[in-house]
């Protein structure tokens, strides 16, 4: 079965430092790997993905993900963090051999940038 | 486009009541999802559809949950009767074929069961 693994609970940053929030994953075959944010009261919203391709990847809002199959990681970067980061980010994979769309979220963590 | 609409908003029921919650997806989206969020067992897949039929429902968390959808428009998600283990987040989200893995999450519905 598909699963990721996001082994922070919270990470905290000041405003203006680069930021990671990690995420790996478990797979059968190749991973289509995504993030997420959350912000208070408020539904998920697409950041980026992962089918094939580059490596690196580069999402909205400045965030990045650069996907490692060797050591079966796909982090979460931004050069310079804001407050306005400050939120919840999921991490997510899809098994494509697995067949249909269903997505498996990781547990989340809590981005905090502070002044 | 609204995006994903969902109501209520909040709903607060007591113990052995039933409760409905509904969603309204992105116009043109031919597949649906119902999860929850709770802060124990994070986001779950409860169900999704796909042109309005049923695709898999294993994390339908047990026979008191059912999910319905009608038409391509409205979908349902209710619970008969209600625990207070079931209180939550209940989120909705839909996505098109093309791109299936780019869902758009509606705000939610927050259940509390006393």
């Amino acid at each position: 079965a598909q699963s990721v693994a996001q082994p922070e609970d919270q990470v905290n940053v000041a405003e203006g430092n680069p930021l990671t929030v990690k995420c790996t994953y478990s797979v059968s075959g190749n991973p289509y790997l995504f993030w997420y944010v959350q912000y208070p009261n408020r539904g998920l919203q697409f950041l980026l993905k992962y089918i094939t391709g580059d490596n690196l990847v580069k999402g909205s809002y400045g965030f990045e993900a650069e996907f490692n199959k060797s050591q079966t990681s796909f982090h979460l970067k931004k050069p310079s963090a804001l407050v306005s980061d400050s939120a919840l980010y999921f991490c997510a994979v899809r098994d494509p051999a697995g067949g249909g769309n269903k997505l498996t979220f990781g547990t989340g963590t809590q981005l905090k940038v502070e002044l | 486009d609204a995006g994903v609409i969902q109501s209520p908003r909040h709903e607060v029921t007591e113990m052995g009541q039933e409760v409905t919650l509904r969603c309204k997806p992105i116009s043109g989206h031919d597949y649906l999802f119902w999860y929850r969020q709770t802060m124990m067992r994070g986001l779950e897949l409860l169900i999704y559809f796909n042109n309005n039929v049923p695709i898999d429902d294993s994390g339908m968390p047990e026979d008191r949950f059912s999910a319905k959808m009608p038409n391509a428009s409205f979908s349902t998600l209710k619970i008969q009767p209600s625990e207070p283990r079931d209180s939550a987040v209940y989120f909705c989200a839909s996505t098109i074929g093309t791109e299936p893995t780019k869902q758009y999450f509606g705000p939610g519905t927050r259940l509390t069961v006393t």
